[in-house]
């Protein structure tokens, strides 16, 4: 059974700094792609960040485009999100998500229950 | 950026009844449309996949069509375990995310 256990979350203060991680088990880690993503209080769900099985190609959302980083250890089964100069507007619950490629695109087929991340002075 | 539109906003029905919920893209994203299904305190379930295709071990009465912009969940007769939220996601061109339809 696919689980992934998101840890990390907390309150930091504006400029500040965190770093995510979520544990995977029950399926071929190093096989699947993994991305990022969250929601903020009363807004819609914002992809964030993805990273390829390999760890060669990692991508951003605009929104934290140079200040958070993607990361994988796959001999641990782990994903990682460092987050840098956090704003307010980072405030949000973050998901680690599961994306498998089908021949109809790269389907996000497994979340975790999520890590919430609140940015206030 | 592909907007995801998805009405109603909240959805009140009765156990037994069918429920029909609506998914709108701002642009054409072929049959790359999911919809997953929210409980509180509970991870996101991936419900229907390509528009159309159950996940494995989905109930039949779990149905997803459409193409291009309109996209509709049905599920045929609501159990009491249905009551959730549901948002639909397009996978065409990175992913973008409806804002959700509640089932109460």
């Amino acid at each position: 059974q696919v689980h992934l256990v998101e840890s990390g979350g907390g309150l930091v203060k504006p400029g500040g700094s965190l770093k995510l991680s979520c544990a995977a088990s029950g399926f071929n880690f190093i096989d699947y792609y993994m991305t990022w993503i969250r929601q903020a209080p009363g807004k819609g769900l914002e992809w964030v960040s993805y990273i390829t099985s390999s760890g060669t190609y990692t991508n951003y959302a605009d929104s934290v485009k140079g200040r958070f980083t993607i990361s994988r250890d796959n001999a641990k089964n782990a994903l990682h999100l460092h987050m840098n100069s956090l704003r307010a507007e980072d405030t949000a619950v973050y998901y680690c998500v599961r994306v498998t490629p089908t021949p109809s695109g790269s389907l996000i087929d497994y979340w975790g229950q999520g890590t919430l991340v609140t940015v206030s002075s | 950026e592909i907007v995801m539109t998805q009405s109603p906003a909240t959805l009140s029905v009765s156990p037994g009844e069918r429920a029909t919920l609506s998914c709108r893209a701002s642009q054409n994203v072929s049959t790359y449309l999911a919809w997953y299904q929210r409980k509180p305190g509970q991870a996101p379930r991936l419900l229907i996949y390509g528009a159309s295709t159950r996940a494995t071990g989905l109930p039949a009465r779990f149905s997803g069509s459409g193409s291009g912009t309109e996209f509709t969940l049905t599920i045929s007769s609501l159990q009491s375990e249905d009551f959730a939220l549901y948002f639909c996601q397009q996978y065409n061109n990175w992913w973008t995310f409806g804002q959700g339809t509640k089932v109460e």
